[in-house]
């Protein structure tokens, strides 16, 4: 079945880059995703990429994808302690007419001074 | 800013209770989908529906029941809770079926 796999820490200084990775299975996905969670806090969409796309930029943010490999990564330039949260990356596709979204475990991103 | 509620935030509650959350989005969407997230998980779909009077189960087994009299609201019930059901719900909607789901900020639900 769909599964999406991601590490489960990150730890990295402010002022460098992060970068979480993550895999999937589903080769019919439509979009790809990241979401952010802060603590207590519902999800929150930070940036999507359509299949057919190789990579988007969205001010501190890229996303890669490889679709070859199944693989989607999420780079953050100058990560500031703000960007602390768990960070899920979910593969969406249209199934029975509704969105399905299947979602990894979570990246837990520690930025330190 | 999502437009997506969800009450109550936090649930504390005795076995066997009969409890309902609630999930209202004020942004028309007729797609509307409950997650369950154990800590340090992923999110599991349990319940979607496409629009009134529509309601279908997840890929995750539950035990709840859902319903969708108004597009607006798409409450969740547990008959009996256990547990078991110790979880963090999360209710999103979307515009169509394949653009960005917006989420609530969740119901961390524990029975005890």
């Amino acid at each position: 079945g769909e599964d999406v796999e991601q590490s489960l820490f990150l730890s990295v200084r402010e002022g460098d880059s992060s970068v979480i990775n993550c895999t999937y299975t589903d080769s019919s996905s439509t979009y790809l995703y990241w979401y952010k969670q802060e603590p207590g806090a519902g999800l929150q969409l930070l940036t999507y990429i359509f299949s057919n796309m190789d990579m988007k930029q969205d001010q501190r943010l890229t996303v890669l994808l490889n679709k070859k490999d199944k693989h989607l990564s999420l780079r953050i330039a100058d990560t500031q302690t703000g960007d602390s949260a768990i960070y899920f990356c979910a593969e969406g596709s249209v199934s029975g007419g509704y969105n399905k979204l299947i979602f990894g475990a979570g990246t837990r991103l520690a930025v330190h001074p | 800013e999502a437009d997506i509620y969800q009450t109550p935030r936090y649930l504390v509650i005795g076995t066997g209770k009969k409890i309902t959350l609630e999930c209202s989005q004020t942004m028309g969407h007729d797609k509307m989908y409950w997650y369950q997230q154990d800590p340090g998980m992923e999110l599991h779909l349990i319940h979607y529906s496409y629009g009134v009077n529509s309601t279908e189960k997840g890929d995750l087994s539950s035990e709840s029941t859902v319903s969708r009299i108004r597009t607006e609201h798409f409450p969740l019930t547990l008959e009996s809770a256990r547990p078991s059901h110790t979880s963090q719900y999360l209710c999103a909607s979307s515009e169509y079926s394949d653009t960005e789901a917006f989420f609530g900020q969740g119901t961390r639900l524990t029975v005890v």
